[in-house]
Parts: structure tokens; sequence; C-alpha cells
């Protein structure tokens, strides 16, 4: 059975940083297009990050330059490392897979406020 | 950016009625155009891919049509358990998008 599990997330100061993790089982994350969408309170989805079977890695322009995304191969694991944050980065993180994000993770609340 | 704009943004629907999602893309994705249902304090769920085809365990009521610009989610008879938000999402290009949801409400 695939399934993602995410973990990291918490309350953090505006500026400061976090990393967030997608454990994965049932399926190999090098091997698949992996992606990270987020849920900000009461609103939609909001598609953030990429990273395809090839290692190249895409962002949103609400975090180009700020986040990255990142696999660690040997261990079926997907990171998102977020710096810089603000208050409107306050969300639900979640990753999903493949292109058709047919498999969600349970989400992890990233709070950013002072 | 394609904009996926879906409407209406909510319904109010009885069940065993039939309801239909419209998404509207900004400009052609083929049809890489797919449906996902979240309920209240779940992660979203894949109902529908590549416009039409049915994702594995989904029930039957759940169909999707489309291409190009226009796609169509259509639930046959409503069950209560099909409360919840839908959207669309493009994987088309960069950066991928989602529709801002359709709420059904079991009236």
């Amino acid at each position: 059975e695939v399934q993602l599990v995410e973990s990291g997330g918490g309350l953090v100061q505006p500026g400061g940083s976090l990393r967030l993790s997608c454990a994965a089982s049932g399926f190999t994350v090098s091997n698949n297009y992996m992606s990270w969408v987020r849920q900000a309170p009461g609103k939609g989805l909001e598609w953030v990050s990429v990273i395809y079977s090839g290692g190249s890695t895409y962002y949103a322009d609400a975090v180009k330059g700020r986040f990255t995304t990142s696999r660690d191969n040997s261990k079926n694991t997907l990171f998102l490392q977020m710096n810089s944050l603000r208050p409107e980065d306050t969300a639900v993180y979640y990753c999903a897979s493949r292109s058709t994000l047919d498999c969600w993770g349970q989400g992890t609340l990233v709070t950013v406020s002072s | 950016e394609i904009v996926l704009t879906q409407s209406p943004d909510f319904q109010s629907v009885t069940p065993k009625e039939k309801v239909t999602i419209t998404c509207r893309a900004s400009q052609s994705i083929g049809s890489n155009l797919h449906w996902y249902q979240q309920k209240p304090d779940q992660s979203p769920k894949l109902l529908i891919k590549y416009a039409s085809q049915s994702f594995s365990g989904v029930p039957s009521r759940f169909s999707g049509s489309g291409s190009g610009t226009d796609f169509t989610l259509t639930i046959n008879s409503l069950e209560a358990e099909d409360a919840a938000t839908y959207y669309c999402h493009q994987s088309t290009s960069l950066p991928e998008t989602f529709g801002q949801g359709t709420k059904v409400e079991i009236k």
C-alpha cells in the first residue's frame, strides 16, 4: 500500500526556518514525480513545488528563492526546506505523489507568527 | 500561469440528485486535468485523472469529461457521504494550478 507521512510542522516566528519531511512507503520516491501542496486555513489548495524523477525542481513564485525541495533516496523521503518564513506561509502542507497527485499525506501544519 | 475557474462555488443538493461541476482553463490543457474530493479535516483524494479516467476504488457515480479548456465532474445520484469540497487541478504546465473549489452541501 502506498503511504505518505509528513512531519516537521510547528510554530515558527517570521523570518525563521522549518524543514518538512515526507516519508514514503509502498513506492520509490526517487522514481516518481513528487509535489508539495499547501492549504491556508479555510482556503483552497495551492501548488508549492515539484521534484521530478530526474531531480529537477520547480517552485511557485510565492516561495521561489525561499523554499527548497530535495529527497534522500536512502530514506525514501522527500523534504521541503522553508527559510525566511512569512505569516502568509501559514498553512497545512501536504506531499503528494505522481503528476495526478494520486496519494496524499495527512498534512503537517506550519504556523508563522510572532 | 493557467487559471482554472470552477463553477459553481457552492451547491446545496438533495440526496439522489445529479451534481455537475465545471472547470474552465484559461488556455488549452489537453486532458491533463484531475479532480479531487476533500472532506473537512481530511486530505484531498483523487477521484478522476486525465479528465475522464476513474481512479481505483472511486465509486462509479463519479465521472469526468472534457478536454482542451472545458471540463466537467458529474456525481450521479448524490449520497450523503459526498458532502465535500471538490477541486480541479492541471498538470500541463508549470506552475501547476488548482481551481478555487466547489463546496457541495447536502440539503
